[in-house]
């Protein structure tokens, strides 16, 4: 079964800190993995692409990172800030399977 | 990129009542795609609408509750048909970008509240 699975389900942590979210993923075959930003109320926000030769990518304070053989990625956010605050999903493209987001919190 | 309007927001409605969904974009795409997401959850898919032919529902959904109307390459329309409480969602289309590895565009969504 297609599935991608995300961790920690939620976050809090302060505001300057480092975290890193997990993403696990059964899908096959495999097209490219992408993580978004949800805001409350909002549409989600493309952060990075990564297609199945990519194991990095970075957009500002935003890095993923892909393993292909294990089937996991990471996002890792530096520096948070308190607009950060957000859910991030974890999507694999080929066929659109949604991971269940982790909710972010950044604390002052 | 690509900007996203839906209507309406949002919506309050009767249990039986069917609503229609409006997403317009401001360029032409071939794909446009429907989402729902549930409270506290991620989103599905529900349907992609290709203009001038048949949408392609996902597993769970049908045409009969979940019409859509593909009339030219910028706007699409999603109805929820005979609508009960469990289709309270927030409703969401989306385009692609050309090309495996180019970006996917999210519309505000719709928050349908069914009473």
């Amino acid at each position: 079964k297609n599935q991608v699975e995300q961790s920690p389900q939620s976050l809090i942590i302060l505001e300057g800190k480092n975290c890193t979210l997990q993403c696990n993923y059964t899908v096959s075959p495999f097209s490219n993995l992408r993580w978004y930003k949800q805001d409350t109320g909002r549409g989600p926000v493309s952060l990075t692409i990564m297609t199945f030769s990519e194991n990095t990518k970075s957009n500002g304070r935003y890095t993923a990172t892909l393993d292909a053989d294990t089937k996991q990625s990471s996002l890792h956010i530096t520096a948070s800030q308190l607009s950060d605050s957000a859910s991030y999903i974890c999507v694999v493209s080929f066929g659109h399977i949604f991971g269940t987001g982790t909710r972010l919190k950044v604390l002052a | 990129s690509a900007v996203i309007s839906q209507k309406p927001s949002r919506d309050i409605c009767q249990r039986g009542t069917s609503l229609t969904i409006q997403c317009q974009v401001d360029s032409q795409v071939t794909m446009m795609f429907w989402y729902r997401q549930q409270p506290g959850q991620s989103l599905t898919l529900i349907a992609t609408a290709n203009q001038g032919s048949e949408a392609t529902y996902e597993s769970g959904f049908v045409i009969d509750k979940f019409p859509i109307s593909r009339p030219n390459l910028t706007f699409s329309t999603l109805t929820v048909s005979n609508m009960s409480p469990e289709d309270s969602s927030i409703y969401l289309c989306s385009v692609e970008g050309a090309g495996r590895t180019d970006t996917q565009y999210f519309g505000p969504g719709t928050r349908l509240t069914v009473l």
